[in-house]
């Protein structure tokens, strides 16, 4: 158990839908990253947050956006919803004043009928 | 832009049968390359960091070496349950987010 987790462990929604994920990092680390696994594409950055600011996007969507609240919590918001974003979405966690290691939660795997 | 191959694609190993997997990598300023455990539909589990080049990290019987261009997992006498996909990942300067290779899925057969 890496301390991160995530909610919820499996989502099904239609096309054009919008959901909403949540991930709690491990006690005392300031930043969270996404990244969204497809069987073809592997692990892809999307965004970092540290300490509630933004820090960097990667490859992410105008229809996904994130924050990180006061409580150091994420959200990943994901708008009119496609086939394509069918995936598995990870969150990680890492200390600020520790190595570069990042840490996983369990994911939350998406389908989009 | 940081890139990362990892090879082979998919190995079968015998238990017992020692092999190592590759990631090779290009990256301006290497700050850290990462081996990581993914297990069917889980979060992937961290496993090393290297930094530098003739760095070495081992862990029950995983060893893990870098050199300026390439990192190698070497798997001593593997047993089913290190069946998983390895994944390589690498940060570079100036970044803080990983850029993942696509992984080795390891299968180990009793």
């Amino acid at each position: 158990d890496s301390g991160v987790t995530q909610t919820p462990k499996h989502l099904i929604t239609a096309t054009g839908q919008r959901v909403t994920l949540r991930c709690s990092p491990r006690s005392g680390d300031l930043s969270v990253y996404w990244y969204q696994q497809s069987l073809d594409q592997g692990l892809q950055f999307l965004i970092h947050y540290y300490n509630g600011e933004e820090r960097a996007k990667g490859n992410i969507l105008e229809r996904f956006s994130a924050q990180q609240f006061p409580d150091l919590h994420s959200e990943l918001n994901l708008s009119s919803l496609e086939l394509g974003d069918s995936a598995l979405y990870f969150c990680a966690s890492s200390d600020p004043g520790g190595g570069n290691e990042q840490f996983f939660g369990p994911g939350t795997r998406l389908t989009v009928l | 832009e940081d890139q990362v191959t990892q090879s082979p694609e998919a190995l079968r190993l015998q238990e017992g049968e020692s092999s190592s997997l590759n990631c090779s990598y290009t990256v301006s300023g290497l700050r850290g390359l990462f081996w990581y455990r993914q297990d069917p539909g889980k979060g992937p589990e961290f496993l090393f960091t290297l930094y530098s080049a003739g760095e070495e990290k081992e862990k029950e019987r995983l060893k893990a070496t870098l050199t300026k261009k390439e990192s190698f997992l070497h798997i001593t006498a593997p047993k089913p349950e290190d069946s998983a996909t390895y994944l390589c990942a690498v940060r570079g300067a100036g970044s803080y987010q990983l850029t993942f290779g696509k992984g080795t899925k390891l299968s180990v057969i009793p």
